[in-house]
């Protein structure tokens, strides 16, 4: 079973700050990592999907990192601002189970205080 | 493009009925996934399918679930009977191809079962 663990569970931060959150995946095995930004009574959208080892992604002040030897993707947010409150999910999916089984983590809850 | 179209967005039914939640997926895209939200386990995948097949169905709950994908443009997720427990947020998904693309969600169904 393909497990995906995210930290932290949430985040309050004051407006300007800087934040990251990680995202834990099986070494093993990978495929592909997303990143996705779900705002409250909205759906999931997507930031990144990144294949590659050390890939690096940015859209804006938002950024993403990839290290599928050790398994693990870091998400930034440079000089956070009230709009970017949202959970923040990421999804792994890996050749052992099923290319396309694309499996989703808990997610982190950002709140960022104007 | 009018993105992933769920229907309805609300369903309220009572315990023992047939209920079945509507999807259409973006043109062109070649996989669609059902997810199910929930406070205790957050998005979990149900099934998902390439090219209208169901390739992995492993995270339908029981024989109650059932999903079809009868063509390119439209797929179901009937549950039979219902009960209270399966009350939760229903996501539709499409990608234009399987985890290397993103995934876009559909506004969502959410189910109450009395």
């Amino acid at each position: 079973i393909l497990n995906v663990e995210q930290s932290p569970q949430s985040l309050h931060v004051q407006e300007g700050d800087s934040t990251n959150f990680t995202c834990s995946f099986p070494s093993s095995n990978f495929y592909a990592l997303h990143w996705y930004r779900w705002e409250t009574a909205k759906s999931p959208e997507a930031l990144f999907v990144m294949t590659l080892n050390g890939d690096e992604k940015k859209k804006g002040r938002i950024s993403a990192t990839l290290n599928t030897k050790e398994g693990y993707s870091y998400l930034y947010i440079k000089g956070s601002q009230p709009e970017d409150s949202a959970t923040y999910l990421c999804a792994c999916s890996d050749m052992k189970t099923s290319y396309d089984k694309v499996i989703f983590g808990p997610g982190t809850s950002l709140s960022v205080i104007p | 493009d009018a993105g992933v179209i769920q229907s309805p967005r609300h369903e309220v039914t009572e315990m023992g009925q047939e209920v079945t939640l509507r999807c259409k997926p973006i043109s062109g895209h070649n996989s669609l996934f059902w997810y199910r939200q929930t406070m205790m386990r957050g998005l979990e995948l149900l099934i998902y399918f390439n090219n209208n097949v169901p390739i992995d169905d492993s995270g339908m709950p029981e024989d109650r679930f059932s999903a079809k994908m009868p063509n390119a443009s439209f797929s179901t997720l009937k549950i039979q009977p219902s009960e209270p427990r399966d009350s939760a947020v229903y996501f539709c998904a499409s990608s234009l191809t399987g985890a290397g693309s993103p995934l876009h969600f559909g506004n969502g169904t959410r189910l109450t079962v009395t």
